[in-house]
């Protein structure tokens, strides 16, 4: 069965910091890995997917995130962190020859960014 | 900028009531989720269809609510009668089944108070 776990529900750091958030997933076939951002009051907005294309995912926003597979990782990450990127963001893991496109989504990690 | 739609955007309403809640897909995409938002149970999939056709609906209260989409172009989640404990906040978020990375597309959601 296919699952996901987000460690940490939340994450605070200094504006001009390391962004690191974790994400690890169970799958029996490929998956594929997914972020996704969600703003207040509003939907979740893709930030970036791992298709197997490339182990290093570039997303919006100066965002990547590193497929491991040795590890189940997804970890996300952006260098230097902005005011602007105070948000919950969640991890999601869909599997390659699903007809159905659903995903599995983690529990969400709320990021803090202090001034 | 194609995007996922959703009215009404907030919805109060009385314990009792019928509640029906509509979605628009991106034009094109064959998948369509409901899903609901609390802060204690984080982000639920209710129900997703595809090609209009119902593929699971076990993450929905099958006394109160239901969901259809009589066409292409508008799907459609109910709950009647509703309770206090619906409040949440529920998005519809489509997608392209077969589509090599099933990225789901997100509507910016109705809110939901059931007094």
């Amino acid at each position: 069965a296919q699952s996901v776990t987000q460690l940490g529900s939340h994450v605070s750091v200094s504006e001009g910091a390391l962004v690191l958030l974790r994400c690890n997933y169970s799958s029996s076939v490929p998956p594929y890995l997914f972020w996704y951002v969600q703003y207040p009051n509003q939907g979740l907005q893709l930030l970036l997917k791992y298709t197997s294309a490339a182990t290093l995912v570039k997303g919006i926003n100066g965002f990547e995130a590193e497929f491991k597979k040795s590890e189940t990782s997804f970890h996300l990450t952006k260098p230097s962190a902005h005011m602007s990127d105070a948000a919950e963001y969640f991890c999601a893991v869909g599997w390659r020859a699903s007809n159905t496109g659903k995903l599995i989504f983690g529990q969400g990690t709320t990021l803090q960014v202090k001034p | 900028d194609a995007r996922v739609t959703q009215t009404p955007r907030h919805k109060v309403t009385e314990m009792g009531q019928e509640v029906t809640m509509r979605c628009q897909p991106i034009l094109g995409h064959n998948t369509v989720f409901w899903y609901r938002q609390t802060m204690m149970q984080g982000l639920e999939l209710l129900a997703y269809f595809r090609n209009r056709a119902p593929l699971d609906d076990s993450g929905m209260p099958k006394d109160r609510f239901s969901a259809e989409m009589p066409d292409a172009t508008l799907a459609t989640l109910k709950i009647q009668p509703s309770e206090p404990r619906d409040s949440a906040v529920y998005f519809c978020a489509s997608g392209l089944a077969g589509d090599r990375a099933e990225t789901q597309y997100f509507g910016p959601g109705t809110r939901l108070l059931v007094l």
